[in-house]
């Protein structure tokens, strides 16, 4: 596609529950990042993958997420035994190869009610 | 590990007047860019700088980068109501955001 596709684009879920997040990058690019954002805070780095493998997982913070790009395109976001405290705007970016300019989704807004 | 610090966090600023922000790392930068995320939206690449002591300028933005590559600014002149959002810096390898500054314009 012309750009970063993430959907759903909203999901509201009951604490306790697993959710799934999916991004679809710009074809082509072997970088992908994922952030959580949260109101009037700057993008939280999760996770960095090059191609295929997680390059970096240093920003999980807690066994509850995982992520996951088989194939080094689309990746997806798994969180488990959601809670409140997750709720936040998931934002995938993808850029050509690490560390050059990176281009966003629109953000999964996630909320654990 | 590495840490980007940006200040001012908030700044109003009348249309017309000038608007600085700055950005610290713990770290040396192999490069740095800069994003800007209006409210309601996602953040969009505006510049990568990755030479010592660079300057580039975007119509009314001009960016720098410090000589010891730890520090940039980015300086808009004559805002407009356009230049309204969050502009954050963000350190290369991972990118890794600053918490951003906010700029509001007066009318």
């Amino acid at each position: 596609g012309a750009g970063v596709s993430q959907t759903p684009s909203n999901k509201v879920t009951e604490k306790g529950k697993y959710v799934e997040l999916r991004c679809d990058p710009i074809s082509g690019h072997t970088a992908l990042y994922w952030y959580r954002q949260s109101l009037g805070q700057g993008p939280e780095f999760l996770i960095y993958f090059q191609g295929t493998g997680a390059a970096d997982d240093s920003g999980l913070p807690n066994d509850r997420f995982f992520a996951v790009r088989p194939e080094g395109s689309v990746s997806t976001l798994k969180i488990q035994r959601t809670e409140r405290g997750d709720s936040a705007v998931y934002l995938c970016a993808s850029s050509a190869r690490r560390g050059t300019e990176a281009f966003f989704g629109q953000g999964t807004r996630l909320t654990v009610v | 590990g590495q840490q980007v610090m940006q200040i001012p966090q908030y700044q109003h600023v009348q249309e017309g007047e000038d608007f600085t922000t700055y950005c610290n790392s713990s770290t040396t930068l192999s490069n740095i860019q800069w994003y800007k995320q209006r409210p309601g939206g996602h953040p969009v690449f505006l510049i990568q700088l990755v030479k010592s002591g660079e300057v580039k300028k975007q119509k009314r933005l001009t960016f720098q980068f410090g000589e010891a590559k730890k520090n940039s600014s980015l300086h808009i002149t004559a805002t407009q109501t356009t230049d309204v959002g969050t502009y954050f810096c963000a350190g290369w390898d991972k990118i890794i955001f600053g918490k951003g500054t906010r700029l509001h314009i007066l009318p």
